[in-house]
């Protein structure tokens, strides 16, 4: 499978316990983007990063959580002290740029901060 | 105001319908358009991307108004396949590179 790919699927945690969730996105890629979602509503975005520099954060992103990307190829979202209110879908996307700049998303990794 | 406005629905429509979606956009710097997919509990998938002349994919036909700052989506002959949520979907451009989501619209085909 040459699309994006995220690890773990799933992922149950107690509050105030400390997540990494993990994105491959497509080889020839080198645009990584973060989003979350919630029920209802659409994606909101995160984070980009262009190689392995972080060029776009969200206000969304509050100080406890991170996100990195350090070779250009995969990449990291930590939520450190999770609240219930992080409960979400967190979507990975991944995208070449180019005039239209599409996304390609991965399965996500769906939260349940207990 | 949201920057992506759509109707929720459901929009229940039988097999064989045509049935269209519009969604407005609040920011006029927005240079590019789409519209996702999203199955329950699944990622968005890409169904297309909305160019200024207007773009057809078969059976999906999307439009661009940029005097108003709304895009369509025109499903023909609905199949029970295409029962699913889409989003309609911006990018702003001007250095940003995120995408921001409509809540999408719902539809249901039945038979």
């Amino acid at each position: 499978d040459t699309g994006v790919s995220q690890d773990p699927r799933h992922k149950i945690t107690k509050r105030g316990q400390n997540v990494t969730f993990r994105c491959d996105p497509i080889s020839e890629h080198n645009r990584l983007y973060w989003y979350r979602q919630t029920l209802g509503q659409g994606p909101e975005f995160l984070t980009y990063f262009q190689n392995e520099a972080q060029l776009e954060k969200s206000r969304l992103l509050s100080d406890r959580f991170s996100a990195e990307r350090p070779k250009g190829s995969f990449s990291t979202l930590e939520i450190q002290r999770t609240e219930q209110g992080d409960s979400a879908m967190y979507l990975c996307a991944s995208g070449s740029g180019g005039a239209h700049n599409e996304q390609f998303f991965g399965p996500g990794t769906r939260l349940t901060v207990l | 105001r949201k920057e992506v406005e759509q109707d929720p629905g459901p929009f229940n429509v039988p097999e064989g319908a045509t049935v269209a979606f519009n969604c407005t956009y609040s920011n006029s710097a927005s240079q590019s358009f789409f519209w996702y997919r999203q199955d329950c509990r699944k990622e968005p998938k890409l169904l297309m991307s909305v160019y200024s002349s207007g773009n057809e994919d078969g059976r999906f036909t999307a439009q661009l108004n940029r005097a108003s700052q709304y895009i369509s989506l025109l499903i023909r002959d609905s199949k029970l396949s295409d029962s699913a949520t889409y989003l309609c979907v911006v990018n702003t451009g001007t250095g940003r590179r995120a995408l921001t989501f409509g809540s999408g619209t719902r539809l249901q085909v039945q038979p």
